[in-house]
């Protein structure tokens, strides 16, 4: 089955730790993304990868680190620097083709982070 | 820049009965525009999308969507609403700038009342 997995689904972390969050897919796609999920406030985006290689900041990147070092692979690192880090992280895909200027983002189940 | 607004947070309606949920964009040029559901504690699985052509959408789950350039709105229909259908949606726009980036709505949350 093709599809974007993440792990672990809850993650718990102490204060002035880091952690990584894994992102996968089997969808071939070009493109990837992170965005953190609050209460009330939607989705924001963190990183962006449109190819390998090579990453964007989002809107809310401070704190958080991406590599993208395989085309299906786009871990997302929760450095210690972030103040507020519990929250639900979602990762995306899309195919990322040339010829439009934006295209379909597939989801995955998401990895609820906590800080104690 | 681009934005969404999705004015209704919540809004609950009784099984068997018709929905509407609002969504209203801004943006320059002609949009690309979706529609995702959330389950709780889940990823967003996507309805529906309108890129360009028919401004009446069909999506999964029974649910359509207009786009009405003259309102900038592209609001979410479903005529018949099941008590699974309660979840959060989320109104979405292209950001436009060749950067695939979208821009999301806060979300309406949708409660079904027996």
């Amino acid at each position: 089955d093709g599809g974007i997995t993440q792990s672990p689904k809850y993650l718990f972390r102490k204060e002035g730790q880091n952690v990584t969050l894994s992102c996968e897919q089997n969808l071939n796609h070009d493109a990837m993304y992170w965005y953190r999920q609050d209460p009330g406030q939607g989705l924001r985006l963190i990183y962006y990868s449109q190819i390998v290689n090579d990453f964007q900041k989002g809107d809310i990147a401070e704190g958080y680190s991406v590599s993208r070092e395989k085309k299906e692979s786009f871990p997302l690192t929760v450095t210690s620097a972030q103040k507020n880090p519990t929250a639900f992280y979602l990762c995306a895909s899309s195919i990322g083709e040339d010829s439009t200027s934006t295209d379909t983002q597939y989801f995955g189940p998401g990895t609820r982070l906590t800080v104690l | 820049a681009q934005s969404v607004t999705q004015p209704d947070i919540h809004i609950t309606v009784s099984e068997g009965a018709s929905l509407e949920l609002r969504c209203n964009y801004s943006y320059g040029a002609t949009p690309y525009l979706f529609w995702y559901v959330q389950s709780p504690g889940q990823g967003l699985q996507l309805l529906l999308k309108y890129f360009s052509g028919d401004t009446l959408v069909q999506g999964i789950k029974g649910f359509e969507a207009e786009f009405k350039r003259s309102q900038s709105s592209f609001n979410l229909r479903k005529p018949s609403v099941h008590w699974s259908d309660a979840a959060e949606y989320f109104c979405a726009v292209g950001a436009g700038d060749s950067s695939y980036k979208l821009i999301f709505g806060s979300g309406t949350r949708l409660l079904v009342r027996p």
